[in-house]
């Protein structure tokens, strides 16, 4: 059975820095594509980034492009979004998603993590 | 980027009934439409993708039509656990956008 675990989410500061981490087992990981997709509070999901299953190709939302830095390591099964220069704009439960296929391009989301909550606020 | 426009914003139906949801696209997107449910406090799940394919596990009473710009979910015999917010998602062009949700509640 497909599992992600999305970790790191905290109250930061704007300006501030945050490391996302997404645990995931029950399928190959580095066959498949894999994505970062926000909610804010009571808005529909957002994606922000996107990277292929050898981790040569990724993708970022104009919104966070230049901030944000997708990236995975295939010996550890873990997806990561580093999280520079936030503003209280980026405040949202973030959730790791799982592409069907390894591209990393248009796609839907065939499985979802539950999701870790960024805050930002002074 | 494509706008994904969803109507209604919400509706109430009884048990039994059949429910339809309605999403527009900005531009043709073929068939490259998706659709999820989410209920409170829990991660969005694929139902429907390329308009028409039952993921696995979803209730046959689920399904989806449409193409083109215009695309409906339609629940056949709404049941007390659907209650939940609908999205679609078109995955024919990145940013890959999403609707902005149907909520369903139960009478």
């Amino acid at each position: 059975e497909v599992h992600l675990l999305e970790s790191g989410g905290d109250l930061v500061q704007p300006g501030g820095s945050l490391r996302l981490s997404c645990a995931a087992s029950g399928f190959t990981f580095s066959s498949y594509a894999m994505s970062w997709v926000r909610q804010a509070p009571g808005k529909g999901p957002e994606w922000v980034s996107s990277i292929s299953g050898s981790g040569g190709n990724t993708y970022y939302a104009g919104s966070v492009r230049g901030r944000f830095t997708i990236s995975r390591d295939s010996s550890k099964d873990t997806l990561y979004l580093q999280m520079n220069s936030l503003r209280a704009e980026d405040t949202a439960m973030y959730y790791c998603a799982k592409d069907p296929d390894s591209l990393g391009t248009a796609n839907h989301f065939d499985c979802w993590g539950q999701g870790t909550l960024v805050t930002v606020s002074s | 980027d494509i706008q994904m426009t969803q109507s209604p914003s919400s509706l109430s139906a009884s048990v039994g009934d059949r429910v339809t949801i309605t999403c527009r696209a900005s531009q043709i997107i073929n068939t490259y439409l998706n659709w999820y449910q989410q209920k409170p406090g829990k991660a969005p799940k694929l139902l429907i993708y390329v308009a028409s394919s039952l993921q696995s596990g979803v209730p046959s009473r689920f399904s989806g039509s449409g193409s083109g710009t215009d695309f409906t979910l339609t629940i056949r015999s709404l049941q007390p656990e659907d209650s939940a917010t609908y999205y679609c998602q078109q995955s024919y062009s990145s940013p890959r956008t999403f609707g902005q949700g149907t909520k369903v509640e139960i009478k």
